[in-house]
């Protein structure tokens, strides 16, 4: 299976919407409810912002939302601010005990 | 506090092989499946492999078939990765990461701190 496809940066200045898409196909994400995101800190681990498409974990903020429309995921960040500059990543089950990432997208809080 | 610490990094040549342990502590280690990731420098994650509950369960991408091979020892609350046949491109920081829950849906609520590996001559 190929990585997903998200877009290597996006920015946003405080305060703003950013939202961060998330491209598969009808065999991973658009073909399941498996879809997770997670946000890293440079030298740090990977930190699970939303499973599921749309779940958030407790503890994460509520301006953390994301959706699926066909083949694409999307995170969406309201409200920006300074400690969410960071790399998200998405993740999709794509059969078979199979799970894909995509490459990463960098958040430039301006 | 849960906490995840993997330990065995380090430098070895191609064609090597190295272990990598994962030492769990603040919750019940018998009741989670437990994955290996890793991510190349400058790279996207991946999956590595994942382990059921009892050791019984495996899972391996498709890179790591037939040279990795993952176990558990529950009464150490402790998971291991046996990686043999190592590759220049096997150079990557490994992430042990509990699997909040299972059928691979991709959730890992806790992640170790990452340990590096480098596959060089």
């Amino acid at each position: 299976q190929s990585a997903l496809t998200q877009p290597r940066s996006v920015s946003g200045s405080p305060g703003q919407t950013v939202t961060i898409s998330c491209t598969g196909t009808s065999n991973d994400v658009g073909g399941h409810n498996f879809v997770s995101w997670y946000q890293q800190q440079p030298g740090k681990a990977p930190k699970l912002v939303i499973y599921d498409v749309n779940q958030r974990p407790s503890g994460v903020p509520s301006r953390f939302s994301a959706s699926k429309s066909g083949n694409t995921a999307s995170l969406t960040i309201s409200g920006l601010q300074a400690e969410d500059e960071a790399e998200y990543s998405c993740c999709s089950f794509a059969g078979r005990s199979t799970l894909i990432f995509g490459g990463g997208t960098k958040l430039t809080v301006l | 506090e849960v906490q995840l610490v993997e330990s065995g990094g380090g430098l070895v040549k191609p064609g090597g092989s190295l272990r990598l342990s994962c030492t769990a502590s603040g919750f019940i280690f018998n009741t989670y499946s437990i994955t290996w990731l890793r991510q190349v420098p400058g790279r996207g994650l991946e999956c590595v492999s994942t382990i059921g509950l009892s050791g019984q369960s495996v899972y391996y991408g498709d890179s790591f078939k037939g040279r990795f091979t993952i176990s558990r020892d529950n009464v150490r609350k402790s998971l291991f990765l046996q990686m043999t046949s190592l590759r220049v491109e096997d150079t990557a920081v490994y992430f042990c990461a509990r699997d909040a829950v299972g059928a691979s849906r991709g959730v890992w609520d806790y992640w170790g701190q990452g340990i590096l590996v480098t596959v060089s001559s």
